[in-house]
């Protein structure tokens, strides 16, 4: 069946640090595929999604490219902030979620 | 953008009582709803798919007669945990699909402590 892959944390970064997170899925098709970020004591946000093979999700400096080749769905970002200290969840569209990375971001 | 709110927030009860937690999606309709269970540090658990005006179709080892739902409406979808245990005790979240975007919404959850 849908399944995803995420990269284990905890995570621990420094501010301006580059941050990646590993997703890859394991789907019939070419579903839709999501990174959702809960922030402490918050519920799931939506982060970004692609929704096609070459397709390339961004908000908040975040970015992930839908990469139908290698089926990964990784988040990027350039420069962390102590504000992106949260866990990190990829998923399908057919509501397949990865098992969280938390991400603590020092100052 | 879509919202989707939980209701109560947080709930404390006691053992053999039951709580209903409602799951409204507040500018858009959903004709399906979904109810996901979280422990501590983990991710979620999707308990069952809630789809409005049929029955609701459980995942694999979760009980319908203790969590029953209901989706009466196109914006209202319910769960209730029946004569709960402590065991019980979890961080409840829904989310609400919207068809023309093909995102799920989640709302932020409902916290139960069953004592």
């Amino acid at each position: 069946g849908d399944s995803v892959t995420q990269m284990e944390g905890p995570v621990t970064l420094s501010e301006e640090a580059f941050l990646t997170i590993n997703c890859t899925y394991t789907a019939t098709g070419y579903p839709s595929l999501f990174w959702y970020v809960q922030y402490p004591g918050e519920g799931l946000q939506l982060l970004l999604k692609a929704t096609k093979a070459d397709d390339k999700g961004s908000n908040k400096g975040f970015e992930a490219t839908y990469r139908k080749e290698t089926t990964s769905f990784h988040l990027e970002k350039g420069s962390v902030q102590v504000s992106d200290s949260a866990v990190y969840f990829c998923a399908l569209a057919k509501l397949s979620f990865g098992a969280g990375t938390t991400v603590t971001v020092r100052a | 953008g879509a919202v989707v709110s939980q209701h109560p927030s947080w709930v404390i009860c006691k053992s053999g009582t039951s709580v209903k937690i409602e799951c409204r999606s507040l500018d858009f309709q959903a004709t399906t709803m979904f109810w996901y269970r979280q422990f501590p540090k983990q991710s979620l658990m999707l308990m069952a798919t809630s789809n409005e005006g049929s029955k609701a179709t459980y995942e694999q080892g979760v009980e319908k007669d203790k969590f029953l739902i209901n989706h009466a409406s196109l914006t209202l979808s319910t769960l209730t945990v029946t004569s709960a245990h402590p065991e019980d005790s979890s961080f409840y979240i829904c989310s609400a699909r919207d068809n023309i975007l093909e995102t799920q919404y989640f709302g932020p959850g409902t916290r139960l402590l069953v004592l």
